[in-house]
């Protein structure tokens, strides 16, 4: 069956600008997660959500980031006067609803973000 | 609060056994462990849940310690294959449920 997909895969964008990172989870996943990863780290949690809704918007770095997932399904990560500093793998995972199936998260072949 | 992993790095020969360990300050509920090689995804390897339940890898295994909020993961009889770099992932008591706070990974390096 199909993965997690992300696109785009590469992003080049200037200093300022404006940028929307795409995710498709597994079909049947409520669980969605967005990661960012810079080099030699680990991932850093950024927002989770259960169904449409944001269970844990806490890891969002400032109000330049935003995420939705508008059907439940679908999500985006938005990220508005983009820094030099924000460059990073940006990764999503699902999984099934934690807590009813305690199960891994499946990960993304993420999406490089390089802010010039 | 993100857990420490340790060795930071690791060189085996194939077939050579390797622990790796992972340390969180804070009462878990699970800890999740992950493979990542250059440039790809991370890729689950094993789930280790209070109270004991484990679910994973065949050839690879996994302990928790719930009183001291530790794990490690065995590698033995290392392959080729296993390079990469590991992650623990820790699910800690209080936080929400699913958010995964990730080490800095140990990286493994297996030469024939």
């Amino acid at each position: 069956g199909a993965g997690v997909s992300q696109t785009p895969s590469n992003k080049v964008t200037e200093k300022g600008k404006y940028v929307e990172l795409r995710c498709d989870p597994i079909s049947g996943h409520t669980a969605l997660y967005w990661y960012r990863q810079s080099l030699g780290q680990g991932p850093e949690f950024l927002i989770y959500f259960q169904g449409t809704g944001a269970a844990d918007d806490s890891g969002l770095p400032n109000d330049r980031f935003f995420a939705v997932r508008p059907e439940g399904s679908v999500s985006t990560l938005k990220i508005q006067r983009t820094e030099r500093g924000d460059s990073a793998v940006y990764l999503c995972a699902s999984s099934l609803t934690p807590g009813l199936a305690r199960g891994e998260q499946f990960f993304g072949p993420g999406t490089r973000l390089t802010v010039l | 609060q993100q857990p420490v992993q340790s060795p930071q790095a690791v060189i085996l020969r194939e077939g050579e056994d390797a622990v790796i360990n992972c340390s969180s300050s804070k009462a878990l509920y699970s800890v999740h462990w992950y493979r990542q090689k250059h440039g790809e995804a991370p890729v689950f390897l094993m789930i280790l849940l209070k109270g004991g339940e484990q679910k994973g890898h065949e050839k690879i295994s996994a302990s928790f310690n719930e009183k001291k909020q530790q794990s490690s993961l065995y590698l033995t009889a290392s392959q080729l294959s296993y390079s990469g770099t590991y992650f623990c992932g820790t699910e800690e008591e209080g936080s929400t449920l699913g958010r995964l706070y990730f080490g800095r990974g140990t990286q493994l390096t297996v030469w024939p």
